[in-house]
């Protein structure tokens, strides 16, 4: 597609019920990236897939989250027992990442999470 | 690991110069971005710089990059209201971290009128 997409664009669940947030990334993009925006954090990074690589899960705050890329493409953010903390906005992005240049990623408009 | 930091917040008035300030602690960093994000948006690129570059200029932006002291700001000349916004600061490593970028907290710049 011409963007990244992000459905849905507004979530509000009960704390302990599970969320799935989606992303489409842009068409051909090798890289697939999930961040977290919260308040007073800045730009957490959580999740990033690159090819068939094994992804770089460094970033994931618990084993509550998950996250899966089926066919290189589109991705799957999961949240298990969901708490009150876990209210943020999750931003995916998608670059083409080279061995060399700069890794410009495109930002999908997010998909804000609240748990009451 | 990486660190990116900033300063939370920025005020100036319309027509005035902004500079936003920004450092970082991987000496590895290949690129350095800055970008923006406009309210119940996702973030949308402004530039980049390469690290051994200590200067890009586009428009009314200017980049400056001192590798020494792992300090980057980013001046917008002119700034307008339209200029307000959080502007992210981000570095991507050398070798095995080179796809992935750190970004700072962000810096909220308002600018009035």
């Amino acid at each position: 597609g011409a963007g990244v997409s992000q459905s849905p664009s507004n979530k509000v669940t009960e704390k302990g019920k599970d969320v799935e947030l989606r992303c489409d990334p842009i068409s051909g993009h090798t890289a697939l990236y999930w961040y977290r925006q919260s308040l007073g954090q800045g730009l957490e990074f959580l999740i990033y897939f690159q090819g068939n690589s094994a992804p770089d899960k460094s970033g994931l705050p618990s084993d509550r989250f998950s996250a899966e890329r089926t066919g290189g493409s589109v991705s799957t953010l999961t949240i298990q027992r969901t708490q009150q903390e876990d209210s943020a906005v999750y931003l995916c992005a998608s670059s083409l990442v080279g061995t060399s240049g700069a890794n410009v990623l495109t930002f999908g408009a997010g998909s804000r999470l609240t748990v009451l | 690991g990486e660190d990116v930091e900033q300063s939370l917040f920025l005020s100036v008035r319309e027509g005035d110069s902004s500079v936003i300030n920004c450092t970082y602690t991987d000496s590895s960093s290949t690129y350095l971005y800055w970008y923006k994000q406009e309210p119940g948006a996702g973030l949308q690129l402004l530039t980049y710089i390469f690290s051994n570059m200590d200067m890009k200029q586009d428009q009314r932006l200017t980049v400056l990059l001192n590798k020494k002291d792992k300090h980057l700001s980013l001046r917008i000349a002119d700034t307008q209201t339209g200029d307000s916004a959080i502007y992210f600061c981000a570095e991507n490593g050398g070798g095995t971290s080179y796809g992935k970028l750190t970004f700072g907290q962000g810096t909220i710049l308002t600018v009035h009128p």
